[in-house]
């Protein structure tokens, strides 16, 4: 069974930075590019970052580029989200999602999702 | 960047058909993507390349793509397909996967 479980969501205050895991289990972690979905409070899906499966191609939403950084580790399964320099507008669940392809251009899916980590940006 | 706009609510009594639409320039030249997100959940992708179905999906579950719109039908709706579902396409011009904009589906 696939499993994807985040952690390290949060209250930050606005220019403080947070680091949201990705934690998969029940799949070839590294047959897959990875992504990172977020949700604002009673608002639409909004695509945050993605990786392929050996890191060489990363993508970011106009929102975060810049100021987000993804990663992963395939040795412990892992995915990442270094977030800095965080705004109110980043306050939102973020979703992590496997992909239904290795690389992160294309027309692929988002096949599973985690249930998501809660950020929260004020003072 | 492409933009996908679906109608934010679709109301539909049980049994009946429910079809939400997502529109987008030429996107029936593009895959597209569907989800279901019920309250407090996660989203499931119920159909993916415009028409293809996920494992476990119901039959119920359909979708088809043409010209400037997509279309996810629900036939022989139930009181548990109440949600909202999003389109997703991937947008090659800017790099970036684009979804749509929502819609909820009220089981009347």
């Amino acid at each position: 069974e696939v499993q994807l479980v985040e952690s390290g969501g949060g209250l930050a205050q606005p220019g403080r930075s947070l680091r949201l895991s990705c934690e998969a289990s029940g799949f070839k972690f590294d047959d897959y590019a990875m992504h990172w979905v977020r949700q604002g409070p009673g608002k639409g899906l909004e695509w945050v970052s993605g990786i392929s499966w050996n890191s060489d191609r990363k993508g970011y939403g106009d929102s975060v580029r810049g100021r987000f950084t993804i990663s992963r580790d395939n040795a412990k399964n892992s995915l990442l989200l270094q977030m800095n320099s965080l705004r109110g507008e980043d306050t939102a669940l973020y979703f992590c999602a496997r992909s239904s392809a290795s690389t992160i251009r294309g027309f692929q899916s988002f096949e599973y999702w985690g249930q998501g980590a809660l950020v929260t940006v004020s003072s | 960047s492409y933009v996908l706009t679906q109608p934010p609510s679709v109301s539909v009594a049980p049994g009946k058909t429910a079809r939400i639409t997502c529109g987008g320039n030429n996107i029936g030249s593009i895959s597209v993507h569907w989800y279901q997100q019920k309250p407090g959940q996660a989203p499931v992708l119920v159909i993916y390349h415009d028409s293809d179905r996920p494992s476990g999906i119901p039959e119920r579950f359909s979708g088809s793509n043409s010209g400037d719109t997509a279309t996810l039908t629900i036939s022989r709706v139930e009181a548990g397909d109440a949600a909202d579902y999003y389109c997703q396409v991937w947008d090659s011009t800017s790099d970036h996967y684009v979804f749509g904009t929502g819609t909820e589906v009220t089981v009347l």
